[in-house]
């Protein structure tokens, strides 16, 4: 347990669907951070957000839209995914974007059929 | 690019240590290293950072050679829990540097 959790953590959706994947730390952190992990492929930073503004964006597909209300929620809306898409999304936290460690939640396994 | 290398894989006896090592020759003057490892299907946990002294915490031992050249992990009695990836990053910590991670060393415990 992290103090990072995230839901749901298994999604199938289709390619027409909308859905959102929600992060919340109960960390008292201020940057919070989207990843992707694909099959057989090292993480990849998505986004970070710092303070609620989002601070990174890493060449990310429109199709994939951020939402960070408050610094203890991340959300990360999908809409017209493609399979490709499939993969663990891993939401992580760290005190302020500079500190040393970041906190994981356990991530939400996506597959896009 | 690239700014450490790992084994891809290691497997160690349970009880005994597990030594993993990475090198990171082009290492900066102002970057700390860092261990993280990733259990199956989890989220990546940290384990241990350092500059350029040797540290230890309840998880693990850092070595560090004088050189910053290159690093060693140490978990010192593996247990079957220890299995999993673990990655070695360089990274800057104050100037908002990402945390990159590679594909690390997949480490099995053998019983």
């Amino acid at each position: 347990e992290t103090g990072v959790t995230q839901t749901p953590r298994h999604l199938v959706m289709g390619m027409t669907n909308k859905k959102s994947l929600k992060c919340e730390q109960h960390l008292g952190h201020n940057a919070m951070y989207w990843y992707k992990q694909s099959a057989k492929k090292p993480l990849e930073l998505m986004f970070v957000y710092n303070f609620k503004e989002q601070t990174e964006n890493n060449s990310v597909p429109s199709r994939f839209s951020p939402e960070c209300p408050n610094s203890s929620h991340l959300f990360l809306h999908l809409h017209t995914l493609q399979p490709e898409d499939s993969a663990l999304y891993l939401c992580a936290s760290s005190l302020g974007q500079s500190t040393y460690e970041q906190y994981f939640g356990p991530g939400t396994r996506l597959t896009v059929t | 690019d690239a700014k450490t290398t790992q084994p891809p894989s290691m497997d160690c006896a349970e009880g005994r240590a597990a030594n993993l090592p990475c090198n990171h020759s082009t290492i900066s003057g102002n970057e700390y290293v860092y261990w993280y490892r990733q259990i199956h299907s989890q989220g990546p946990q940290y384990i241990i950072h350092g500059l350029k002294n040797n540290e230890t915490n309840e998880m693990a031992s850092l070595i560090i050679t004088e050189d910053r050249k290159s690093s060693t992990l140490i978990l010192p009695h593996a247990t079957l829990r220890d299995t999993a990836v673990y990655y070695c990053i360089v990274r800057v910590v104050f100037g908002n540097e990402k945390l990159t991670f590679g594909t690390g060393t997949r480490l099995t415990i053998i019983p």
